[in-house]
């Protein structure tokens, strides 16, 4: 099957700060990419739709200033939380759609954060 | 409004045993796709099935199992003798073409299987 890459795998940095996470997929190209958050215990919860070459689609109640999302090539979507707080920390994921008739969805292995 | 239903929150069984774990969906769309994960203690999310509105047909792999029902609109994933490293979260997702196909998880099945 296809891979999506995620870079970091994890990352612990202090409050205020601002971290990127990158999604790759790496052997096929994909205009639509999704981020999904999953605090401990809980389900995946999308957060938002990344279409290559225009804005991110944000879902209810994700603040579209503080998780920005660029989506500039057809393999790269990258996700960077602006002024990191403590409540931000949570597992990370983000899966990018294969397109075709199939339209397959493929996850990267997640990044955890944890915000000091 | 929750679109996929998991009812069991955890699941406790002992090793050989089958075990079923339920899944209910919501849609209007009548294109759609359902998907079962597994999700280890590590995070990372793995792949187990996906099924789409159109193919009602049953599915074995393995131990593994596949019940789609629509006139139910339920998705129920068997582990048959189940093993220790079946242990994990296991989620079951829906797809729909409206909203592009981003998948909305149900809240989870915790499956514990003891030696």
């Amino acid at each position: 099957g296809a891979v999506v890459s995620q870079h970091p795998s994890w990352v612990i940095c202090k409050s205020g700060t601002s971290v990127k996470i990158e999604c790759r997929s790496l052997d096929f190209q994909a205009t639509t990419m999704f981020w999904y958050r999953q605090f401990p215990k809980q389900s995946l919860m999308l957060m938002a739709t990344s279409n290559e070459g225009s804005k991110a689609t944000y879902e209810q109640g994700v603040e579209k200033d503080k998780f920005l999302i660029n989506h500039a090539s057809l393999t790269l979507s990258t996700l960077t939380v602006t002024s990191a707080h403590p409540e931000d920390s949570s597992f990370y994921i983000c899966s990018a759609l294969a397109g075709g008739s199939y339209n397959e969805q493929f996850f990267g292995p997640g990044t955890r954060l944890t915000v000091l | 409004a929750q679109k996929v239903t998991q009812a069991q929150t955890e699941i406790s069984v002992v090793e050989k045993e089958d075990v079923t774990l339920d899944c209910v969906y919501e849609t209007r769309d009548t294109t759609y796709y359902l998907f079962w994960y597994k999700q280890p203690p590590s995070g990372e999310l793995v792949f187990l099935i996906r099924r789409n509105s159109f193919d009602e047909q049953n599915e074995i792999s393995g131990r593994y199992s596949w019940n789609f029902q629509k006139s139910t609109s339920s998705f129920n994933f068997t582990i048959t003798a189940s093993q220790v490293v079946d242990s994990a979260v296991y989620f079951c997702a829906l797809s729909e073409r409206y909203s592009g196909y981003a998948l909305n998880f149900g809240k989870g099945t915790s499956l514990l299987v003891t030696p």
